[in-house]
């Protein structure tokens, strides 16, 4: 039972122009949340985090909403650059705040083109 | 900065082989987590170690071991391997008893033939 979800497979996108991609939960009591960037061959990369106090958290290019209602979150990259092609995972920590084993979701294959 | 550092980074083993990861954790991390991670799936956790304890368990099969030294370094033991367990094994490591973002390893990748 896959308790986030990221429903898109895969994503393309050209330079310079936004990437969102997207992940479903189901457990409303899920009250902090982080995003994982994987390039191939290498370990999964921290990008941002947040907590179901803030809607939001920004950082850099990098943005993530959080729709408490609806249960989703998204990843907001803008500008999006070729070196932003990579997997992306959203998890959360079984602590329910910060700590604990993280539970991925399936990943969203970004690629951005020049 | 210092990263998660594991070894190898490439094994091939044969089936009924043992098998054994190391991690080293980031410099003053005291918690480390083993994820594995198979073909086009996500990363399942596998067993995690805090201050050289267990903390929790996943998914782990009984062939499998692994304990966290004084250095807190950790190893992951693999006995009885089988093809199944061909996959690329992370390590990750945070601080405070896991309280704070885990950081990964670039991983190793185990081929059992």
């Amino acid at each position: 039972d896959q308790q986030v979800k990221q429903n898109s497979p895969s994503l393309s996108v050209q330079e310079g122009r936004i990437s969102i991609l997207n992940c479903d939960y189901t457990n409303s009591m899920f009250d902090y949340f982080l995003w994982y960037k994987k390039y191939p061959a290498e370990g999964p990369t921290f990008l941002i985090s947040i907590s179901s106090i803030k809607d939001k958290n920004e950082d850099g290019r990098f943005t993530v909403f959080l729709n408490k209602s609806a249960k989703h979150l998204s990843l907001h990259i803008v500008p999006s650059q070729p070196g932003d092609s990579a997997v992306y995972f959203c998890a959360y920590p079984a602590g329910g705040t910060s700590y604990g084993k993280l539970t991925f979701g399936q990943g969203t294959i970004l690629t951005v083109h020049p | 900065a210092a990263g998660v550092i594991q070894s190898p980074r490439h094994l091939i083993k044969e089936k009924r082989e043992t098998a054994t990861l190391k991690c080293y954790p980031i410099p003053r991390h005291d918690t480390v987590y083993w994820y594995q991670q198979g073909p086009g799936q996500d990363p399942q956790f596998l067993i995690s170690f805090y201050e050289k304890m267990q903390s929790d368990k996943g998914s782990i099969p009984d062939r499998f071991s692994a304990q966290q030294f004084s250095d807190y370094h950790s190893e992951l033991n693999m006995s009885s391997l089988e093809l199944g367990d061909s996959a690329l094994y992370f390590c990750a490591s945070s601080t405070t008893g896991g309280l704070d973002t885990q950081y990964f390893g670039p991983g190793t990748r185990l081929t059992v033939l």
